[in-house]
């Protein structure tokens, strides 16, 4: 049972937008700004999309964003496309000083 | 651009180890947390543990506490995992990981996994 919890599964069409929850407690989310958020396609490392919360890495498509609100925090893709299509996971540093995940979110694209 | 090259592919028996590498082809190595994160077939991302090479002083998560050693070579850039006891639920891809930390509520935490290994599948079977 990961620490962080994400919905199993999201799905929508080309062009649209769609967001990832990433609910965690006090002790991780809620208290640090040091939440992150990877994809992941099958077969290859995964790759980071967004840093502490809201930061995108450089290269980083605009159509990726970040945001949090209390103990949960959010991903958005919008515009989704064809190659959006991976895994995601959400991450969070957490008061025992360790890094922890979320389950993972399959994003399809119909 | 930093890049870390791992070890390749094992296949071991229950009870066996394994131990995996990771070479940094950087020079900023010594200074950041070097971390440990594995993917069982079907299952989520899981943080085993990390060094920073420099302070030479592992962390592990408590589900591997007993069992994993993480160390580190400077001279060579490189972070080593071992893991001991395999069963064959340690089937899984093993990935190093660079993290950075970051200045917040008052101390200089972890913050994400910036660069990434190839990944390292290790398979456990009799």
């Amino acid at each position: 049972q990961s620490a962080l919890t994400q919905p199993a599964s999201v799905s929508g069409s080309p062009g649209q937008s769609i967001s990832i929850s990433c609910a965690g407690t006090s002790s991780d989310i809620g208290s640090y700004d040091l939440v992150s958020w990877y994809q992941h396609h099958s077969g290859r490392a995964p790759k980071l999309i967004i840093y502490q919360v809201t930061k995108r890495p450089s290269g980083i498509s605009g159509r990726f964003s970040g945001s949090r609100s209390g103990n949960t925090a959010s991903l958005t893709l919008s515009g989704l496309r064809a190659e959006d299509e991976a895994d995601y996971y959400c991450c969070s540093y957490a008061s025992s000083g360790t890094l922890v995940f979320g389950g993972g979110t399959k994003v399809t694209v119909l | 651009q930093v890049r870390l090259l791992q070890s390749g592919t094992e296949v071991k028996k229950p009870g066996s180890s394994v131990k995996v590498s990771c070479k940094s082809s950087g020079d900023t190595f010594n200074n950041y947390l070097i971390a440990w994160v594995r993917q069982a077939p079907g299952q989520g991302l899981e943080w085993m543990g990390g060094i920073i090479p420099m302070f030479d002083t592992p962390t592990y998560a408590q589900k591997f506490q007993d069992r994993v050693t993480i160390t580190a070579d400077t001279s060579t850039r490189t972070v080593s995992m071992e893991l001991i006891s395999l069963r064959s639920e340690d089937t899984a891809v093993y990935y190093c990981a660079r993290i950075p930390h970051h200045y917040t509520s008052g101390s200089q935490r972890p913050s994400h996994f910036d660069t990434w290994g190839q990944g390292t599948l290790v398979t456990v079977s009799s």
